[in-house]
């Protein structure tokens, strides 16, 4: 139990166009989900928190038209980076906290998403 | 002040080495504290909950010390395979908000 699958796994795109990342959790409801990033060799860094039916919760220094995100139901949380650049390549990955529904309360991470901004 | 502190490492053992991690929290109130472990170029995975008691899964063995605020995580006879990055991992009693700790990353080393 508490799979969280993320699509893409990887990207490659072009500066200037928008990229959709999706985060389903797959066998649990998650009413929060979390996007964070890492460079190489760093930490995991948190953009945002997102609540099901609210809009999301964005760390400071992360610009929320820049990352859009949308959590329009309990197993599906989307990222979108607009206008990407190449300064915004990176490891992306979702993770969903489970709660209850026979799985422990903590947070479970998506395999994560490379983009690559050529 | 951080709200989880780690040392980074790295820490380079031989295999078959007991090798102790451990992690501070700043918020007394805190409830739940985790390890996870992140594979190179992959996410983190849930390694093991740390409870008060302590708690022993095969070679691993977590313990809390809510007194002084820290925990640990120790690692017996290790394994080329344990080698990663390895993350704690506080959820305070109120709020969505898990907070990590940067990692302490651990080579095993034949």
């Amino acid at each position: 139990g508490a799979v969280v699958s993320q699509h893409p796994s990887r990207v490659i795109c072009k500066s200037g166009t928008s990229v959709k990342i999706e985060c389903r959790s797959l066998d649990f409801q998650a009413t929060t989900m979390f996007w964070y990033r890492q460079f190489p060799k760093q930490s995991l860094m948190l953009m945002a928190t997102s609540n099901e039916g609210s809009k999301a919760t964005y760390e400071q220094g992360v610009e929320k038209d820049k990352f859009l995100i949308n959590h329009a139901s309990l197993t599906l949380s989307t990222l979108t980076v607009t206008s990407a650049h190449p300064e915004d390549s990176s490891f992306y990955i979702c993770s969903a906290r489970g709660y209850g529904q026979g799985i422990q309360e903590t947070q479970y991470f998506g395999p994560g998403t490379r983009l690559l901004v050529l | 002040r951080k709200e989880v502190e780690q040392d980074p490492g790295p820490f380079n053992v031989p295999e078959g080495a007991t090798v102790a991690f451990n992690c501070t929290y700043s918020n007394s109130a805190s409830q739940s504290f985790f390890w996870y472990r992140q594979d190179c170029r992959k996410e983190p995975k849930l390694l093991m909950s740390v409870y008060s008691s302590g708690n022993e899964d095969g070679r691993f063995t977590a313990q809390l010390n809510r007194a002084s605020q820290y925990i640990s995580l120790l690692i017996r006879d290790s394994k080329l395979s344990d080698s990663a990055t390895y993350l704690c991992v506080v959820l305070p009693n109120t709020g969505n908000q898990f907070y990590f700790g940067t990692g302490t990353s651990l080579t095993v080393i034949p």
